[in-house]
């Protein structure tokens, strides 16, 4: 069983849309970390959290972790948003474990 | 702003070839990690370095690959015998006391 595990895999969605991924792991962490990975491959973080919410511009991301559970929300999508989106966990070690990540295509 | 600079960003090699991958951290960071994606695959840790030395290794780490610091700038990693299973992307990543910072990548092709 994988230790982080991503909902949807694929989501399509029109511009201008809210767009909610899921998270749940199943091992104790001190931080959850949201990434985006683009078509060329690079990675980029876009949250660390341990409790609670964060917000940067139109991306939120909120933990709960007494249910092991994260969100990660685009509000009013737009296609430049189109790429993998990726959870991954460090716990007792700095090293990330890295879910299978949701592939989102925003169409116009 | 800083980022993680890796070298070369696409390699093809011959199987039982030598590679080394380089990687340039941010210059203040203190944590380096190696990570490989193979096609359609999750990432995965292959070793993270603290100090001049491995602090943890994945079970992929075997004795074929080896991390070092050789200058106080660069981290490198190295595949003594390639296998055609070594075929992926390879990313590097550099930390302080937060969040990891991602190279862009450098996809080996095993041939």
């Amino acid at each position: 069983k994988n230790e982080v595990e991503q909902s949807p895999q694929n989501l399509t969605a029109q511009e201008g849309e809210f767009i909610t991924i899921n998270c749940s792991y199943s091992v104790g962490i001190s931080a959850l970390h949201w990434l985006q990975q683009h078509p060329g491959g690079g990675i980029v973080s876009l949250f660390m959290l341990s409790s609670g919410k964060k917000k940067h511009g139109r991306l939120i991301a909120t933990i709960n972790i007494q249910e092991k559970h994260s969100s990660l929300h685009i509000t009013a999508s737009h296609p430049r948003d189109s790429a993998v989106y990726i959870c991954a966990v460090s716990g007792d070690t700095d090293k990330l474990i890295f879910g299978t990540g949701t592939r989102l295509q925003v169409f116009p | 702003e800083p980022e993680v600079t890796q070298t070369p960003s696409h390699q093809v090699t011959q199987m039982g070839q030598e590679v080394i991958l380089r990687c340039v951290p941010i210059s203040n960071h203190l944590y380096f990690y190696w990570y490989r994606q193979i096609l359609g695959q999750k990432v995965e840790f292959l070793v993270s370095f603290y100090n001049n030395e491995i602090s943890e290794k994945s079970e992929i780490f075997d004795d074929q690959f080896s991390v070092e610091r050789p200058d106080g700038s660069n981290f490198t990693l190295k595949i003594r015998s390639t296998k055609l299973e070594d075929s992926a992307m390879y990313f590097c990543a550099s930390s302080g006391f937060s969040e990891a910072f991602f190279g862009q990548g450098t996809r080996l092709t095993v041939v």
